[in-house]
């Protein structure tokens, strides 16, 4: 699987947008960005994955650059339960792949 | 909401005690799977399975044992619990096919003493 580089932390005012950055420049043409927070350490929960183009749930929007070498999960309004660990993972999708969580963003959502 | 049970949600224990960490999902997912994590450090894949009796060793060296008898059943065992075992264990499950999308539990916080 690539590897993925996140900053360590990063903050942001309630209400306002949080944009998640991500690289990954070894990404292979078969993988998948995925995205996963983990909330003071409950089991981690999927937000969204992608491959080319950008994509949007009720949760988060996913922005991948053309040469998907890079990524930003958009949070459109952030909220307060929002803080928390997020992981950028990128994973093929065949039967036997895996997810490998590295260290992660840690958001912080201040008042 | 994910339907996917671990139990007990938190367990001290004597050293040289054995335990089973349990792992339920009603999803009729076919992959399973057990992380560790240390508290503020990463989760670690320890063992995962693809199906019933399969059962495969992950990134991270374990001295727990697994098994899958039943689809929705993936239990943990430590034969001999050591203070090294002390960690949250995380279990998951996934579809076999398609997308990556993996549903956790709240896990299970063990204390060896």
């Amino acid at each position: 699987d690539a590897k993925t580089t996140q900053p360590t932390s990063m903050d942001c005012a309630e209400g306002r947008a949080a944009n998640l950055p991500c690289n990954h420049s070894t990404i292979s043409g078969n993988e998948y960005v995925y995205w996963y927070r983990q909330i003071h350490s409950q089991g981690p929960q999927y937000i969204i994955h992608g491959l080319k183009n950008n994509e949007t749930n009720e949760m988060a929007s996913l922005i991948i650059t053309e040469d998907r070498k890079s990524s930003t999960l958009i949070l459109p309004h952030a909220t307060l339960r929002d803080t928390a660990v997020y992981y950028c993972i990128v994973t093929a999708t065949g039967a036997n792949s895996k997810l490998t969580f590295g260290k992660g963003i840690t958001l912080s959502v201040r008042p | 909401e994910a339907d996917i049970y671990q139990t007990p949600r938190y367990l001290v224990i004597g050293t040289g005690k054995k335990i089973t960490l349990e792992c339920s999902q009603t999803m009729g997912h076919d992959k399973m799977y057990w992380y560790q994590q240390d508290p503020g450090m990463e989760l670690h894949l320890i063992h995962y399975s693809y199906g019933v009796n399969s059962t495969e060793k992950g990134d991270l060296s374990s001295e727990s044992t697994v098994s899958r008898i039943r689809t929705e059943h993936f239990p943990l065992t430590l034969e001999s619990a050591r203070p090294s075992h002390t960690s949250q264990y995380l279990c998951a499950s996934s579809v076999r096919q398609g997308s990556y999308e993996q549903y956790f539990g709240p896990g299970t916080r063990l204390t060896v003493t």
